[in-house]
């Protein structure tokens, strides 16, 4: 597609419950990013996907948090158990092989847990 | 490991004066780095980058950067703002090694009529 895209833009979800956000990334792009965005606050980095290689995990708070990507096409990120402090914007970015070439970032998941 | 640091959280300036949003980072490794900006209700989009080569970096929107590794700054100018530029802005630091973008907190530029 012509950009980043992500779904839902929206989701209200009770506490325990589990949520999945999608995104997919412009077509070629082999590296793809997710970000949380707390209120007040920078961006905070949880998953990196390059191509058919092992994700870099580093970034992900707690093991309620996970992510997958088949190929270089649609990445899924699933929070089990969804707890208030879940409550973020979460962000997806693609990127031709690497960062160093600026990500293109979707417009994000707005999550708010009640 | 790489840091950012942007000191001013919320600039407000009128419009048609200059602005200067400041950025510093840390970085053990040859750094790499942005700025990008959120207008209201939108996504982040790349305003400029610095790789390599000239340390003064155009962007767009009459936006510049100047990279100056002496004192680890990256601040981002300029000239003369306009109400559409009121947007969050985000200096950001990668590196040689790195595959992946620190990102700074965030400078709110308010651009008053």
């Amino acid at each position: 597609g012509a950009g980043v895209s992500q779904s839902p833009s929206n989701k209200v979800t009770e506490k325990g419950k589990d949520v999945e956000l999608r995104c997919d990334p412009i077509s070629g792009h082999t590296a793809l990013y997710w970000y949380r965005q707390r209120l007040g606050q920078g961006l905070e980095f949880l998953i990196y996907f390059q191509g058919n290689s092992a994700p870099d995990k580093s970034g992900l708070p707690s093991d309620r948090f996970s992510a997958e990507r088949t190929g270089e096409s649609v990445s899924t990120l699933t929070i089990q158990r969804t707890q208030q402090e879940d409550s973020a914007v979460y962000l997806c970015a693609s990127s031709p092989e690497t960062a160093n070439y600026g990500y293109t970032f979707g417009s994000g998941t707005r999550l708010t847990v009640v | 490991a790489q840091s950012v640091t942007q000191l001013d959280s919320q600039v407000p300036v009128f419009e048609e004066a200059p602005v200067e949003l400041r950025c510093n980072y840390s970085s053990s490794v040859s750094v790499y780095l942005f700025w990008y900006v959120q207008y209201p209700n939108q996504g982040l989009q790349l305003l400029l980058k610095y790789l390599s080569g000239s340390t003064l970096v155009k962007g767009i929107n009459g936006f510049e950067a100047e990279f100056n590794k002496s004192q680890t700054s990256f601040h981002l100018r300029k000239p003369s703002v306009h109400i559409s530029d009121t947007a969050e802005y985000f200096c950001a630091v990668s590196g040689q090694g790195y595959q992946k973008v620190t990102f700074g907190i965030g400078t709110k530029l308010q651009v008053i009529p």
